[in-house]
């Protein structure tokens, strides 16, 4: 069964960087996988597809300080020069045929 | 740029139905798979349903099948979802996404429109 596993919270401080982790299950090391942020009181925002070999693909306008790498079954969000704007909640999303899945979400608090 | 305005949206009560529709400008529509993707208050992103380009491919998450139906409508540039036999879990924040890369990850998001299921 494909699932993605985030960490609930994360926090860092202002101007410093923060490393977000999506990990596949087993058998699914090989999937790509896209980052969405979520801003609080507003819709999704796609940041990135990010390949199993750590190449990635930034969206439209998104800053190269959002970069992306994988190690394994895990996929990493790096985050640097933390600006307060970027807490908001960070979800990494995969398909499979017939089934798109969405991780449970990481909440970004930056202090 | 890309747009994705959906509407729709309201209360309804345990039972009955709704449509919601979602204009899409910006971009070559019948290119592109379309997904619905909803958010219950409080928690976190449920895929729904997507739909190939051409309308040919249809999947649904089992949380919806047989009470929802995708559809779209590539001269009008819009996609749309059926949503009947609404249950209170259904009450969610729903947002219709393009999806990049052959139809996998979801590139751009609409604003969301909110439904309501309750008596």
């Amino acid at each position: 069964q494909l699932v993605l596993t985030q960490s609930p919270s994360a926090s860092a401080s202002l101007g410093a960087s923060v490393k977000l982790t999506c990990t596949l299950t087993s058998g699914h090391s090989s999937f790509a996988i896209a980052w969405h942020q979520q801003q609080p009181e507003k819709g999704p925002r796609y940041l990135m597809k990010l390949n199993s070999d750590g190449s990635h693909s930034r969206g439209d306008g998104i800053p190269d300080r959002f970069s992306g790498s994988s190690s394994g079954a895990e996929r990493y969000l790096t985050i640097s020069s933390l600006q307060s704007e970027d807490e908001a909640d960070y979800y990494c999303q995969t398909w499979g045929t017939g089934i798109r899945v969405f991780g449970g979400g990481t909440k970004l608090t930056v202090l | 740029q890309v747009q994705l305005v959906e509407s729709g949206g309201g209360l309804v009560k345990p039972g009955g139905s709704l449509r919601l529709s979602c204009a899409a400008s910006g971009f070559t529509f019948s290119d592109y798979y379309m997904s619905w993707i909803r958010q219950a208050p409080g928690k976190g992103l449920e895929w729904v349903s997507y739909i190939s380009s051409s309308g040919s491919t249809i999947y649904y998450a089992d949380s919806v099948k047989g009470r929802f139906t995708i559809s779209r409508d590539n001269a009008k540039n819009s996609l749309y979802l059926q949503m009947n036999s609404l249950r209170v879990e259904d009450t969610a924040v729903y947002y219709c996404t393009r999806a990049g890369g052959s139809g996998y990850y979801l590139d751009y998001w609409g604003q969301g429109t909110l439904v309501t299921v309750s008596s």
